[in-house]
Formats: structure tokens, C-alpha cells, sequence
């Protein structure tokens, strides 16, 4: 199974930035995201498609539907500018995958 | 709360044995719920899954790299472990292990929510 992500997407701050995730009926799947700024571990931002973990601003919010899940930053801060990435789990395999991850910059 | 903590000789050499461990406090490893996992990231790459071990030994690789990989898990001492051997250059990054919650209240999960630091591991003579 495959989950596609575009490289890069900039911003201006305080403007609404969209990352998406492409895959093969996706929408039946559980898509999760994560947050990873250098030098750091990924953190869960979005899980089961559009749940927020404590801890994470109301402006991250996610969604799922189709061949397409998106994540949607509100409001972008400079201190959002990371690498995203979502994440499925493919059952009839049993193995987790991995999108390539998109570099968010807030211009 | 559950914190894990890999550790490992951060230098192999090529055609070697890479050896991690993963110990894990605040917490059982035993739970029935959770996968514990090993994922890695050469420097400036995607995350790649490795795979997963369960509490009962069982174990998921990642077909590009199952011939390669062993995972095991030692509950008395709270850790789980990886092998993998032939390592190249290639293997070359950092390597984390995670928590894979399967089911949280009945529902199915299946995301990461506890990240080791990360080791990083290079393979050179």
C-alpha cells in the first residue's frame, strides 16, 4: 500500500496551510499524522483521522475521505514549520506505511 | 507515563551485526494491547517501519527487510531488541522504537503515541 504526500508546501504565517495524503481507497483506512522538527522524534498531531491528541492546538485538524486524507494547519505559526507525515495500518498485511513526508515552511 | 529508551553501539562496521535495545518504563510491556516497534530515518529520508514484537514473542517485519531483521522481547527486564545483520552504508540513520497501541477502548488504532529519542547509527570501517 502506497500513501503519496507532496514534498513541500509553504505558507505566509497566519494563513491556513492543506497537506495531503494520497492512497487507494484511504478512506476506509484510519490515517494518522505526525510532527517531526530536526533533530527530534515524530509527534502525533492528528490520529483516526480527525482526533486530536492532549496537548495539540485546536488549529490542527484533520480529515479523510475518498483516495484523500488531509491534514489543515490554521493559522500557521513559524513554529510550525516541520516535516509531516501520515501513517496508515495496512491490515491485510499487517504492516504499518509510511507517506514521504511533506516539509511544511511558513514563508 | 510510558517513556522508552533505545540504546547500542552508534558505530557498526559494514557486513556486521547492528544490535538495539529498547527499554521501556512507566509502563508494562506485557499489555495484550501493544505492538512495540523499531522505525528508522536515514538523514534526510522518510521514516521506514521495521517492524513489531508483541509481548507473546510474535513478531511482523517489513518484507524489505525481514531477511535480515530479528526482533525479540524480554518482559522480565521491560525490553525488546533488534538485530539486523549485512549492515551497508545504506543502513546508515537514526533508529527509533515506538509504541503501536492496537485497540484503545475497543476501538482499532494502530498509531504510534510513545516515541523513543532516537540512536543514531552509523555504518563505516
Amino acid at each position: 500500500y502506497v500513501l503519496t504526500q507532496p514534498p513541500s508546501v509553504s505558507v505566509a504565517p497566519g494563513k491556513t496551510a492543506t497537506i495531503t495524503c494520497g492512497g487507494t481507497n484511504i478512506g476506509d483506512k484510519g490515517v494518522h499524522w505526525y510532527q517531526q522538527k530536526p533533530g527530534q522524534a515524530p509527534l502525533l498531531v492528528i490520529y483516526l483521522n480527525d482526533d486530536r491528541p492532549s496537548g495539540i492546538p485546536e488549529r490542527f485538524s484533520g480529515s479523510n475521505s475518498g483516495n484523500t486524507a488531509t491534514l489543515t494547519i490554521a493559522r500557521v505559526e513559524a513554529g510550525d514549520e516541520a516535516d509531516y507525515y501520515c501513517q496508515v495500518w495496512d491490515k491485510s498485511d499487517e504492516q504499518v506505511v509510511f507517506g514521504g513526508g511533506t516539509k511544511l515552511t511558513a514563508l | 507515563q510510558v517513556q522508552l529508551q533505545e540504546s547500542g553501539p552508534g558505530l557498526v562496521k559494514p557486513s556486521q551485526t547492528l544490535s538495539l535495545t529498547c527499554t521501556v518504563s512507566g509502563g508494562s510491556i506485557s499489555n495484550s494491547k501493544d505492538y512495540w516497534t523499531w522505525i528508522r530515518q536515514p538523514a534526510g529520508k522518510k521514516l521506514e517501519w521495521i517492524g513489531r514484537v508483541f509481548a507473546s514473542g510474535s513478531t511482523k517485519y517489513s518484507p524489505s527487510l525481514k531477511r535480515r531483521v530479528t526482533m525479540s522481547i524480554d518482559t522480565s527486564k521491560n525490553e525488546f531488541s533488534l538485530k539486523m545483520t549485512s549492515m551497508t552504508a545504506a543502513d546508515t540513520g537514526i533508529y527509533y522504537c515506538a509504541r503501536l497501541p492496537s485497540v484503545i477502548l475497543g476501538v482499532p488504532v494502530y498509531y504510534f503515541d510513545v516515541w523513543g529519542r532516537g540512536t543514531l547509527v552509523t555504518v563505516s570501517s
